[in-house]
């Protein structure tokens, strides 16, 4: 069965950097779309980030964009997500979802991992 | 930016019918999908395309889409189904698009 680990989370100071992980499993992972979505506490969902099969195309949430990117090594079945000038906003759990083959929607989600910015 | 909007919270009685709306201008013209997030949980998804049910989501789970509102119905509502329920739709300017969700209460 599909399984995404995503790992990398914990507490960073305002301004800092932070690399989320996500290993996926139980899958051809090089064939499918992969996203980041993010839930700050007590609120709803958000998407991230996207990243096509072959990495040829990602695509950003205005909200991240410039100091967040999505990435992808196809040979280790893993998916990133580089966390630049981080600010208490982007305080959340980052989920890793496999986007679904026939259309744009979320089929398996990981976990998640939490993020907390704060000094 | 394309906005969905979804009730704060349902309330229902276990057996009885849950309907949870999720309204978006002409969203009749989307597809349209739903997940289910218990308390700390992962979300799930359990209606997509509008009205298809992934495999191992009851069929109690089922879901409509016309004009500007999009319906999640739970059929013989149970205990279980206590939850946060999300729409989520594509759109070409705001890509991925979720819901402002909506709090199942069993009661």
């Amino acid at each position: 069965q599909v399984q995404l680990v995503e790992s990398g989370g914990g507490v960073v100071q305002p301004g800092g950097s932070l690399r989320l992980s996500c290993a996926a499993s139980g899958l051809t992972f090089s064939s499918y779309g992969m996203h980041w979505v993010r839930q700050a506490p007590g609120k709803g969902l958000e998407w991230v980030a996207f990243i096509r099969y072959d990495g040829s195309n990602k695509y950003h949430a205005d909200s991240v964009k410039g100091r967040f990117t999505i990435s992808r090594d196809n040979s280790k079945n893993t998916l990133y997500l580089q966390m630049n000038s981080l600010r208490g906003e982007d305080t959340a759990v980052y989920y890793c979802a496999k986007e679904a083959y026939s259309d744009y929607y979320f089929d398996y989600w990981g976990q998640g991992t939490l993020v907390t910015v704060s000094s | 930016s394309y906005v969905l909007t979804q009730p704060p919270s349902v309330s229902v009685a276990p057996g009885q019918t849950a309907r949870i709306t999720c309204g978006g201008n002409n969203i009749g013209r989307k597809s349209v999908h739903w997940y289910q997030q218990k308390a700390g949980q992962a979300p799930v998804l359990v209606v997509y395309d509008d009205t298809d049910r992934p495999s191992g989501i009851p069929e109690r789970f089922s879901g409509s889409n016309s004009g500007n509102t999009a319906t999640l119905t739970i059929s013989r509502v149970e205990a279980g189904d206590e939850a946060d329920y999300y729409c989520q739709v594509w759109d070409s300017s705001t890509f991925y698009v979720f819901g402002t969700g909506t709090k199942v209460t069993v009661l």
